[in-house]
């Protein structure tokens, strides 16, 4: 099955500061890619979702690159504030399952 | 206003007794998914449903049971809970599996 590994486990960077979170996966198949946060006591918010389709997607500080080839995914949340301190998880998802995939999660501290 | 529920959001219980977990969407998403996360085991797949009483078995399902008769309540069931049972719970819901919705969990505490 479908193995998914994120790191760091943790990330503290100042404000400022760019963090960068890397996920690799191992099923040439998987088509899409989400990126999620969960800040204490909450649930997971889903901050950007990637058809496999896309190499690289910028959001509101945000850019995820997919690498196909060497099935990797990557995060950078480009100068971080202390509101960005939480636990980010990035998970995928094959064409036709519905089941995902997560990875163990990365907790970032941005210092002020 | 798409939302996932979960009640309650915190629950005690004693060892061997039954633990009812109830997550409600009001998305009409027909698929379904309850989680449990541990400290350094991220999120692990108990139960998922596709929809209405079509029910699957995720990675870790011993100790569990789902039921759901309605689209927009799942409920995961505990018989006899067991301390190793402490945890918390999320719940999701995805329309055609597409991106997920997570509730805000319920931290359950087996003594």
């Amino acid at each position: 099955g479908e193995q998914v590994e994120q790191r760091p486990p943790h990330l503290s960077v100042r404000e400022g500061d760019s963090a960068f979170i890397i996920c690799t996966y191992t099923d040439s198949a998987t088509a899409y890619f989400y990126w999620y946060k969960q800040e204490p006591g909450a649930g997971l918010q889903l901050l950007m979702s990637v058809f496999s389709n896309v190499d690289r997607k910028e959001e509101q500080g945000l850019t995820v690159l997919l690498n196909k080839k060497d099935k990797r995914l990557s995060l950078n949340l480009t100068a971080a504030h202390p509101g960005d301190s939480a636990v980010y998880f990035c998970a995928v998802k094959d064409t036709g399952y519905q089941n995902f995939y997560f990875g163990k999660g990365t907790s970032l501290t941005v210092i002020p | 206003d798409m939302k996932v529920t979960q009640m309650p959001r915190y629950l005690i219980k004693r060892m061997g007794e039954n633990v009812l977990l109830e997550c409600g969407q009001d998305m009409s998403h027909e698929t379904m998914y309850w989680y449990r996360q541990d400290p350094g085991l991220g999120l692990q797949l108990i139960y998922i449903s596709y929809d209405v009483d079509s029910n699957s078995e995720g990675d870790i399902p011993k100790g569990y049971r789902v039921s759901r008769k309605k689209r927009e309540h799942f409920s995961l069931i505990l018989d006899s809970a067991k301390t190793n049972q402490t945890s918390v719970y999320f719940c999701a819901s995805s329309l055609e599996g597409d991106e997920q919705y997570f509730g805000p969990g319920t931290r359950l505490t087996v003594l």
